[in-house]
Order: C-alpha cells, then structure tokens, then sequence
C-alpha cells in the first residue's frame, strides 16, 4: 500500500541545521508532490511548502526566510527537508504529504488534497 | 482573503448529526479538502474534491461547498469521530496552501 515513512525524532540546539527523510513506497514517487506541513505543540496545521519530484521545483511558504531546503533522490524514494538556522519556535511535528491536484472541468473548479500523510518527526530545538 | 476560517470548537450528542463549516474566498474556486486528526497521530482525509471519501471512510461523513462555505456534515457522530478536523485549499492568487486553524469536535 502506498506509505510515507519519515525518520526519527531529533534534539537540535538553536542555530543547528536538521534534515528529515521522508521514504515513499507503494507508488511512482516522480508522479507526485511532496508538501511538507508542520504542528507546533498545541497549534494548527502549517504548510511549509511543497517540491514536484518530477521537475524538482520547490516552492516555500513565505515566513521561512530562506532557512528551507526541499530534495529528494528517486533512487531511493525519498524526499528531504532541511531546515537551517534552528530557532525554538522551529519545534514542532514535522509531516511529509503525498500530494494529488487538478480540474474539475465540469463543475468549473480546482482541486487539491494530500491524501497520504507521514507519521511525522518531532524535532525540538532546545539549548 | 486567502484565509480559511473555521470555528474552533464543536459538540454533538452521541448519534445526533453535526456541521462543521470552512469560510474563505479561495473556496470560490478551490473545493475544500477535510482532514481529520486525533491526539497524536498524523492526520488522516476524510473528504475531498466535489464528492469524494477515500476508502475506509464511513459514509456518515459528507460534505458540500455554497458560495465561499464548505462543510463537513456527519451524521449519526460516533464516539470515534471526537477529534481536531481541519480544512484546506488553495489561494487562487498564488497557489498558496491554506489550512483553516480547525475545530475540535467533542461527541458527548
């Protein structure tokens, strides 16, 4: 079945660089986006961002400011987040998110959904 | 405004049927997606594009979108449905992803 696998939790201290590995299975990777989306403690869902794993173009949300880097390797299936210059406000739950996107032509509307989510990494920045 | 607006919070009797409801401009062009996440688990879809549950998902739950609302109805709410449920679409400006801030259901 089509599964996301993230890597494990990580304690990291402000100003540190953390990269997380989310390992796609089940499916062609190249045929769809990975977002990555993440959950500070008690709080809602934030998208961060997405790459196409077929042109390799990423796009970041605003408010990362340049601290994000989106990759992936096909050899392996999987996708890659780093963030640079660790802040505590960076702790949260981290998610990768299969996603599906198109045009309903006959309703006249778009759609956009993730419908495989990982099972998250917890990273914590803490001194 | 690109924002998705939901209410926060959401109660229903064990059984009975409840709405829970999604504003914003974006849904004008973009259907709603509902996510669904319980304490300490990724989150999970439970309704997407004009009419559709992906496999597994009871059929209680439904939604519909008019105007600049999107809801998601279940009917009959069971004791497993109490979680945190979140909307989420796509600024038509910018492509911008948006989530609604969500809404936590307690079934009483």
């Amino acid at each position: 079945q089509v599964q996301l696998v993230q890597s494990g939790s990580e304690l990291k201290k402000p100003g540190a660089s953390v990269r997380v590995s989310c390992k796609a299975s089940g499916y062609t990777f190249t045929s769809h986006a990975i977002n990555w989306v993440r959950q500070a403690p008690g709080q809602g869902l934030e998208w961060m961002g997405g790459i196409n794993t077929n042109s390799g173009n990423p796009t970041y949300a605003q408010g990362f400011t340049g601290r994000l880097v989106f990759s992936f390797d096909t050899s392996v299936r999987t996708a890659y987040l780093q963030i640079n210059s660790l802040k505590p406000e960076d702790t949260a739950v981290y998610y990768c998110a299969r996603v599906y996107s198109g045009y309903d032509s006959s309703h006249k509307y778009r759609y956009y959904y993730m419908d495989v989510w990982g099972n998250g990494t917890a990273v914590t920045v803490s001194s | 405004s690109s924002e998705l607006t939901q209410d926060p919070a959401v109660s229903v009797a064990l059984g009975q049927t409840v709405r829970i409801t999604c504003q914003g401009d974006s849904l004008r062009y973009y259907y709603a997606t509902w996510y669904q996440q319980k304490p300490g688990q990724a989150p999970t879809l439970v309704y997407y594009g004009r009419d559709n549950r992906p496999s597994g998902i009871p059929d209680r739950i439904s939604g519909s979108t008019s105007g600049n609302t999107a809801s998601l109805t279940i009917t009959g709410a069971q004791a497993e449905d109490e979680a945190d449920y979140y909307c989420n679409s796509r600024d038509s400006s910018d492509d911008r992803v948006v989530f609604g801030g969500g809404t936590k259901l307690t079934v009483l």
